[in-house]
This record gives C-alpha cells, structure tokens and sequence, in this order.
C-alpha cells in the first residue's frame, strides 16, 4: 500500500503567520492527494482535493500544490479557528491511505 | 442541508459483531460513492471500505481480512457496515463520508462526513 508520511508533526506557530505542511508519498501518486482538517472532537473537513483544488467554502487562505511523490498544504495566515490536525489522504491506488497527521499549535 | 447520521455504535465483546447505518439526507444518496473511515482514540484516520453509487463494485482496507462488509440501500438512503469477529483493535469512530464526485469510485475526496458513532470492543 502507498504510504504517505507527513511532517512536520507538529507545528508552533501564531495566528497570522504562515503555515507549510508536507506531505511525501511511497511513490508517485501524480496529483491525487486530498487535505484535510480535524478539530478535537469533530468529524474532519475536506479542504483540497486533487492537490489544489479547493472544496467548497474553503477559504482561500488554504492551497495546495505538488505532484508525484511530495505534496504542499499552506495556510497563508493563520486565523485562530485553523488551529487544528491536518491529514492528507491519496486516492491513486487502493486501498486508500491517510498520512499520519500534523497538528498545528498555538505557539 | 446534507446529512450523514451514523449510529449503531456500543459496547461488544471481542469476537461478537456489530452492524452500523449511516442514515444520508439532502443530496442524491443513490449518485454518490460512500467511505467508511475509522479513527482509534488519540489516533489518525485509517480509511475501512468504499461502496458505489449502485452498490456493484466495492473495496476493503487490506488489515479488515474479510470481516467487515458494506453494503447499502438506495431506496432508503442508507449505508451499512456489517463488522464480524471483532477485536480489541477495531475499537474506535467510525465515520460514514460521502464522495464528492458522483458516479465515481473514491473520486475527487470526502466531502461529508457524519459526527461518527463509537465502537467499543471489550471483554
């Protein structure tokens, strides 16, 4: 199965500072990488799929970008309520695979 | 609005089984793909099972070892998952999602998801 490995696994950072997630696949998955983000408690949210498309009703302060094997989230200024787990999930091979998760902290 | 309501979710001893439902609303239940997503207390997400639109073609996450079954009902807008002999390691939330491309295996990501109902399998 394709493995995907997200880092780091946590992030400090403040609200308005910019926020990078990474996400690296076991192989290439060309640009079927999905995002997405959990609250403590809540279901998670889909945010982008097919690494830059941006679901509906997601601010555009949230992108991605990437293909192949290494994939890119941004958050371009944190806002209090992003402070969550991000997870990314490939959809190229089954079975479908989530990556482990980066938490993005209050610093 | 769109919908998904899990439930089913208990206590159960290991090696007993468990049916869950997730009950859809406020989209064409019948056009879209479903998942099945699980997440173990303090862990990440680890994706179950995905049925299609029509119920005909179906993939499992290979650690499920032929225990679980999906299935649906179109007509009553609702998706199953039939969980047999289980373990102590198959407690956790387990999330019903809807596909966002319709017609479409797995396509596009999970677009909705419902609150997650809780398994627990213990002696």
């Amino acid at each position: 199965e394709i493995v995907l490995t997200q880092s780091p696994a946590t992030l400090s950072l403040s609200p308005g500072e910019r926020a990078t997630l990474s996400c690296r696949a076991s192989q290439n998955i060309y640009t079927f990488l999905a995002w997405y983000q959990q609250k403590p408690g809540q279901a998670p949210r889909l945010l982008i799929y097919d690494s830059s498309g941006r679901a509906t009703g997601v601010p555009a302060r949230f992108s991605g970008s990437g293909s192949g094997t290494d994939f890119i989230l941004t958050v371009s200024s944190l806002e209090p309520e992003d402070f969550a787990v991000y997870y990314c999930q490939q959809r190229y091979k089954w079975p479908l695979t989530f990556g482990g998760g980066t938490q993005v902290e209050i610093k | 609005q769109v919908q998904l309501v899990e439930s089913g979710g208990g206590v159960v001893q290991p090696g007993r089984s468990l049916r869950l439902s997730c009950a859809a609303s406020g989209f064409t239940f019948s056009k879209y793909a479903m998942h099945w997503v699980r997440q173990a207390p303090g862990k990440g997400l680890e994706w179950v099972a995905i049925l299609s639109h029509d119920g005909s073609n179906r993939v499992y996450a290979d650690s499920l070892r032929g225990r679980f079954t999906i299935s649906r009902e179109n007509s009553k807008n609702t998706l199953y998952l039939q969980m047999d002999n289980l373990t102590i390691e198959d407690t956790a939330v387990y999330y019903c999602a809807k596909t966002r491309g319709d017609s479409c295996l797995g396509c596009y990501g999970m677009d909705v998801w419902g609150q997650g109902t809780t398994v627990t399998v213990s002696s």
